[in-house]
Order: structure tokens, then sequence, then C-alpha cells
């Protein structure tokens, strides 16, 4: 069975400052790995997502994650943090078994403070 | 619309009632998900359509909770005799092409549902 553990369920970080959320996982078979966005009283976004290849995955916003096999693990980083990034992040998790159900994290709240 | 869409947005409901919460999917999107999101929770998935072939009921946390897919459009969950336990907002998503590495979930807003 796959998980995904998230590191903090709150972060808080200056604007300008790095933004780092961590997300680790395990799966029985090579997985595919996504981050999602989700601001208030909104449905999530796709931030990026890794499925082969490239292992540093660039998405929006100017979000990246890198997957490392050794480490199990998908964080999710921006260089400089934006007041508009305040969000909740979670990360997913799925197994290429025919669909694509998702595994979700249980979220990190990002707060951003000016 | 261009996205998925949820109804309602929130439902206050007692104890004991029945309640249904709709999602319409992206045009097109042949695969069909529900997912559970507790307060302080990440998502639990529910149950999954694709095509006409038979749902993916795994997720379902008891036999109160049923939902139905007509053809490739609109979804209804359905909850039966609701306790406080199932307070959550539910989020409905949709997919293009599951199974292929670029396929992606798209979620609509959600319905916020409160069991009092």
């Amino acid at each position: 069975a796959q998980s995904v553990t998230q590191l903090g369920s709150h972060v808080s970080v200056s604007e300008g400052a790095l933004v780092l959320l961590r997300c680790n996982y395990s799966s029985s078979v090579p997985p595919y790995l996504f981050w999602y966005v989700q601001y208030p009283n909104q449905g999530l976004q796709l931030l990026l997502k890794y499925t082969t290849g490239a292992t540093l995955v660039k998405g929006i916003n100017g979000f990246e994650a890198e997957f490392k096999k050794s480490e199990t693990s998908f964080h999710l980083t921006k260089p400089s943090a934006h007041m508009s990034d305040a969000a909740e992040y979670f990360c997913a998790v799925s197994e290429d078994s025919g669909y694509s159900t998702l595994t979700f994290g249980k979220g990190t709240m990002l707060l951003v403070s000016p | 619309g261009a996205g998925v869409s949820q109804s309602p947005s929130n439902k206050v409901t007692e104890k004991g009632k029945d309640v249904e919460l709709r999602c319409d999917p992206i045009s097109g999107h042949t695969a069909l998900y529900w997912y559970r999101q507790r307060l302080g929770q990440g998502l639990e998935f529910l149950i999954y359509f694709q095509g006409n072939s038979a749902p993916d009921k795994s997720g379902l946390p008891s036999d109160r909770f049923s939902a139905e897919r007509t053809g490739e459009s609109v979804s209804t969950l359905t909850i039966q005799r609701t306790q406080q336990e199932d307070s959550a907002v539910y989020l409905c998503a949709s997919s293009l092409a599951p199974g292929v590495s670029t396929d992606t979930q798209y979620f609509g807003p959600g319905t916020r549902l409160t069991v009092l």
C-alpha cells in the first residue's frame, strides 16, 4: 500500500524567503508524485507532477520539486515566497495500476508574513 | 463550463437525514473520482468511475454511502442516515485518460457537509 507523509502541518515564512515543504512517500512500485495547492474555499489545483524522466520538475507559480528515489522524497520548493502563496499544499502519490487513484498527505498550511 | 462543478457548495443537515451531492465533470472526461476531506486531514478516496466499467467502491466507509454516474456525465454521491462524523468537504475530480502517465485529476470546489 502507498502512503504519504508531509512533515509539518503549518510552515511559516517571510515574504521573499525560501519555501520548503517536505513530502515523503512509500510505494511498492515506481510512483507518480503530485503537489496540489488549495486556496481558501477553492478546489485543489495541480502545481506539478512527476511521472518519468527528469527528476527535477518545474510547476506553476515558480514552484519546483525534486524526486529523490533513494530518500523516497518529493519536497516542494520556491526560491522566494509571495504573499499570494499562502494556501494549503497537498502531496499525493499514485501507482500505475491502470488508473490514477491518488493517496494524499494530510497537507501543509503555508503562512507568509510581510 | 470549463471546470468541474459541484452542488450544493454548502449543506447543513440533521443527523439521520439523507443527503445527495452532485458533481458535473469536465466534458469528455471519462474518469470521475469522489474524495472526502475531513478537518485537518488529507483527502480520502471514496469511489472511482471509469466509463462503463464497474466502479471501484473500495474507499466507501460504510454501506450508508453510495454513488451513481450516468454514462460519462453527472455523478451523485448519496449519504443515508447521516452521522456527525460524516461532516467533511466532499470533493469530486475528473480526468481524461486514467492510467496514462500524463493524466491529471481536475478538482471541483467541493461541497461542505455539516451534520448537526
